[in-house]
């Protein structure tokens, strides 16, 4: 079967850098996305990644390994507006996106 | 960037009534739209994938007669919740399929949330 693990809660500081690991185990790739959501949004897209390697996108940067079927997602300088849910999907061979729970960031001062 | 939209963004409605939820894609065309349901602490749910001109492919335990989809254009598809009842209540959400050349993405409406009473 198909399935995504991503840690259900995280805490960090403001300020500070987190990582949200996400693991996965698909039927094909077609690239790696990470979604913010918060609370009654949709979700709105983070990066993607289909190569091996780090993105680096201003405070937030995510890396690839498909050897592993692991990605993560940093993020930097830490801000109260970064609390939200953090969404890992990985698109499948049909172009399909499989969903991870979502791990919640929760930011303290 | 590619924009999504769904109209209604909230709606209310009384169980055994249907609503009709539009998801569009402003700026680009897209061959495929997918719905999505989330309920409370849980991942999004695909429902079904909605293909421009064709029958709406719908996921395992999702009632195709309950959950109509017409995707009558290359930028509008449609979602009716017919005969809602109390449980169908959720946030629903659509995506639109951008394919290039080198990303396939999929862009997301701001979602709508149902309520039936």
């Amino acid at each position: 079967g198909q399935n995504i693990d991503q840690p259900t809660e995280m805490t960090a500081t403001e300020g500070a850098i987190v990582q949200i690991n996400c693991t996965y185990q698909t039927s094909g790739f077609n690239g790696l996305f990470w979604y913010q959501q918060h609370a009654g949004e949709a979700p709105t897209f983070l990066s993607y990644n289909v190569l091996d390697g780090l993105e680096e996108k201003g405070r937030f940067s995510s890396f690839l390994s498909r050897s592993k079927g692991y990605s993560y997602l940093l993020l930097k300088e830490l801000q109260m507006k970064d609390s939200a849910s953090y969404l890992c999907a990985v698109m499948d061979s049909n172009y399909q996106l499989i969903w991870g729970a979502g791990t919640k960031l929760i930011i303290k001062p | 960037g590619a924009v999504v939209s769904q109209h209604p963004s909230r709606v209310i409605c009384k169980s055994g009534t249907s609503v009709k939820i539009e998801c569009r894609s402003l700026d680009f065309q897209a061959t495929t739209m997918f719905w999505y349901r989330q309920f409370p602490k849980q991942s999004l749910m695909l429902m079904a994938t909605s293909n421009e001109g064709s029958k709406a492919t719908y996921e395992q335990g999702v009632e195709k007669d309950k959950f109509l989809i017409n995707h009558a254009s290359l930028t509008l598809s449609t979602l009716t919740v017919t005969s809602a009842h109390p449980e169908d209540s959720s946030f629903y959400i659509c995506s639109a399929n951008l394919i290039g050349t080198e990303v396939s993405k999929q862009y997301f409406g701001p979602g709508t949330r149902l309520t039936v009473t």
